[in-house]
């Protein structure tokens, strides 16, 4: 009964270095979501995508590559870190899109130094 | 100006009274609304769900959604100790394609 999985769930960055965030859902969900949270802001979308090889931006998308190559996975990528992308971030999936519930991971809190 | 607005707290109550929890919106073309409760190191989970206006009521939760007014609002009857996390709200214009935009939350603590 996993739902939506995140790996890894910490991470510290130094600036400048690469990472990939991966997230995986096993409910055969069409659309699927990455989120930040920073304190006050609140949940912002970063990126989105609606199926298998699909992606769009969202709200703060700079800084931020996305890739949706199978139906169950979306991977999010840092290609240089800043320490402004320093968040948690939430990968979330949902079987129809922005009207329907959506199902969260943990989340990973990453650090950029 | 934020499209969704929602009153941060932190808001302490005593066990047993009743919680109230309130966002405000700019765009008109939000008809579906929703209230997520996100637990501390946690990731959010849907609570209530509302389309259009009126209320919805499940359990001890309340939710009231006027169209109007741009505000929407959670109620909690007798709130538990275990109603202490984060409450927020999330609104969305219509199906498909686009994700929800979130309140940025409103910290409860509920006091034995």
């Amino acid at each position: 009964n996993a739902g939506v999985t995140q790996t890894p769930k910490f991470r510290v960055l130094k600036t400048g270095q690469s990472m990939t965030l991966l997230c995986a859902q096993d409910m055969n969900h069409e659309y699927m979501y990455w989120y930040r949270q920073d304190p006050g802001m609140g949940l912002r979308l970063i990126h989105y995508s609606v199926g298998e090889g699909t992606t769009a931006k969202g709200e703060v998308p700079d800084g931020y590559n996305v890739s949706r190559l199978k139906k169950q996975n979306f991977l999010l990528g840092l290609e240089s870190a800043a320490p402004s992308q320093t968040s948690v971030y939430f990968c979330a999936s949902s079987s129809t899109g922005a009207s329907e519930k959506l199902f969260f991971g943990s989340g990973t809190q990453l650090s950029v130094l | 100006q934020k499209e969704v607005e929602q009153d941060p707290g932190p808001l302490s109550v005593p066990e047993g009274a009743i919680v109230s929890l309130n966002c405000t919106y700019s765009n008109s073309a939000f008809q579906y609304f929703m209230w997520y409760r996100q637990y501390s190191r946690k990731g959010p989970e849907l609570l209530m769900y509302t389309y259009s206006s009126g209320n919805k009521e499940d359990g001890r939760f309340t939710a009231q959604v006027d169209k109007s007014s741009k505000y929407i609002s959670l109620f909690i009857r007798d709130s538990q100790p275990s109603d202490s996390a984060t409450y927020l709200c999330a609104m969305s214009a219509n199906t498909g394609r686009r994700a929800l935009t979130f309140g940025s939350g409103t910290r409860l603590q509920v006091q034995p």
